[in-house]
């Protein structure tokens, strides 16, 4: 299994308080990402990282922001929580684009928000 | 554009009968094909990808899935069900070319396997 962590795994918070999820990771990969589960939808992209410091928008990236201050740390914050952005948070990474594995992303265990 | 469609949300079987779970795909580019399984409360697993080799591809635990481009299809099979595939599958597709969001994977919508005894 890919190492990744994600902290903490379930979370109950409160309408317009701040939420930080974090993901770690020991594989050294370049690419992270942050993606939520909603039933019927699938997974969605949040945001993205390919590198330190270097993050980008993706799908679903409205009422969240996220940080890459190191390879291995990759943070997800709601400024303002919403019953809305109650889901399951999963932390995923990947290798660069060349090789074997190019493509393969790896998932964490998910962590379960709950915006009351 | 990538698009990905799961053409049953829910599928039942037997244990010890076949296994099929379908998947069709758009793409502009040359695509990469995946397929992860979710257990219960748990993270996502590959089961198996397809990045542009052989069209059949083996996957773990006895899974398989056939790329076809004339039907813009990667079905998921498994010869005999076992209680332990009951969860939740996705196929997933990636443009290995695509110059915008680098790993994004475009996600349908899933499929439950449900197997009796």
């Amino acid at each position: 299994d890919a190492g990744i962590t994600q902290s903490p795994r379930h979370k109950v918070t409160e309408t317009g308080t701040p939420v930080t999820l974090r993901c770690h990771q020991t594989e050294n990969h370049r690419y992270m990402y942050w993606y939520r589960q909603d039933p019927g939808h699938g997974l969605r992209l949040i945001h993205y990282s390919y590198g330190v410091k270097d993050t980008d928008k993706g799908e679903v990236s409205d009422g969240y922001s996220v940080s890459r201050s190191k390879t291995e740390d990759f943070l997800l914050t709601l400024e303002s929580a919403t019953s809305s952005q109650t889901s399951v948070y999963f932390c995923a990474i990947s290798e660069s684009w060349s090789g074997q594995n190019r493509n393969t992303i790896y998932f964490g265990e998910g962590s379960w928000l709950t915006v009351v | 554009a990538q698009s990905v469609t799961q053409l049953d949300s829910h599928v039942s079987v037997s244990e010890g009968t076949p296994v099929l779970l379908r998947c069709n795909y758009s793409s502009s580019y040359s695509p990469s094909l995946f397929w992860y399984v979710q257990h219960p409360n748990k993270g996502l697993q590959l089961l198996l990808k397809y990045t542009s080799a052989a069209t059949l591809v083996k996957g773990i635990n006895g899974f398989e899935a056939e790329f076809k481009k004339s039907e813009t299809s990667f079905h998921l099979t498994k010869p005999s069900a076992h209680m332990s595939d009951a969860a939740e599958y996705f196929c997933v597709v990636s443009e290995a070319n695509y110059g915008g969001s680098q790993g994004n994977l475009i996600f349908g919508k899933g499929t439950k396997l449900s197997v009796k005894p």
